[in-house]
């Protein structure tokens, strides 16, 4: 079946480096991916998506490609921020929908001053 | 953009007990779902809240094992039933306004 992977964490950082949070997916048909983001203490929210392959997705500094052949949809962002520190999820959605999202394990991130 | 409250926001309850878990959201959706998170493992999709009829579980998810209420088009109950240990995870309420937004969740620890 459908599956997302996601690289493990925590990923600690200082302010101002660089990102990557590496994500590919399993998946019959043409899914939709998705980046989430959970700050603590609040409900998960869409950072940035991509409907179809080659697209980019971007939102708040950060940017995640569709790469089908590589199947992968790696977050990145040049230079992070204290205020950054989440729970990051990769997720994917059957048929271009929004329901019945697949997530990833989730990463989190800690960036220090 | 949808604003979604879930409460309670935790809670620790003993083995064989129920808990009911509320989502209410601050204008009408036409879908809500119900996500389980279990410690240090992604997010699963328990079930779509249907507005006047049963909820559609995902395998491996039971109705009687987890009701689920969906009396209004703002508002939809969880209940985790007879509970054990293996069911302390964090339970998630989301909605479909264009796109999917999310409670903060109710962490659930069964003793």
């Amino acid at each position: 079946g459908d599956s997302v992977t996601q690289m493990e964490g925590p990923v600690t950082l200082s302010e101002e480096a660089f990102l990557t949070i590496n994500c590919t997916y399993t998946a019959t048909g043409y899914p939709s991916l998705f980046w989430y983001v959970q700050y603590p203490g609040e409900g998960l929210q869409l950072l940035l998506k991509a409907t179809k392959a080659d697209d980019k997705g971007s939102n708040k500094g950060f940017e995640a490609t569709y790469r089908k052949e590589t199947t992968s949809f790696h977050l990145e962002k040049g230079s992070v921020q204290v205020s950054d520190s989440a729970v990051y999820f990769c997720a994917l959605g059957g048929n271009g929908g929004y329901n019945k999202l697949i997530f990833g394990a989730g990463t989190r991130l800690a960036v220090h001053p | 953009s949808a604003v979604i409250s879930q409460k309670p926001s935790r809670d620790i309850c003993q083995r064989g007990t129920s808990l009911t878990i509320q989502c209410q959201v601050d204008s009408q959706v036409t879908m809500m779902f119900w996500y389980r998170q279990q410690p240090g493992q992604s997010l699963t999709l328990i079930a779509t809240a249907n507005q006047g009829s049963e909820a559609t579980y995902e395998s491996g998810f039971v109705i009687d094992k987890f009701p689920i209420s969906r009396p209004n088009l703002t508002f939809s109950t969880l209940t985790v039933s007879n509970m054990s240990p293996e069911d302390s995870s964090i339970y998630l309420c989301s909605v479909q306004d264009r796109e999917l937004f999310f409670g903060s969740g109710t962490q659930l620890s069964v003793l």
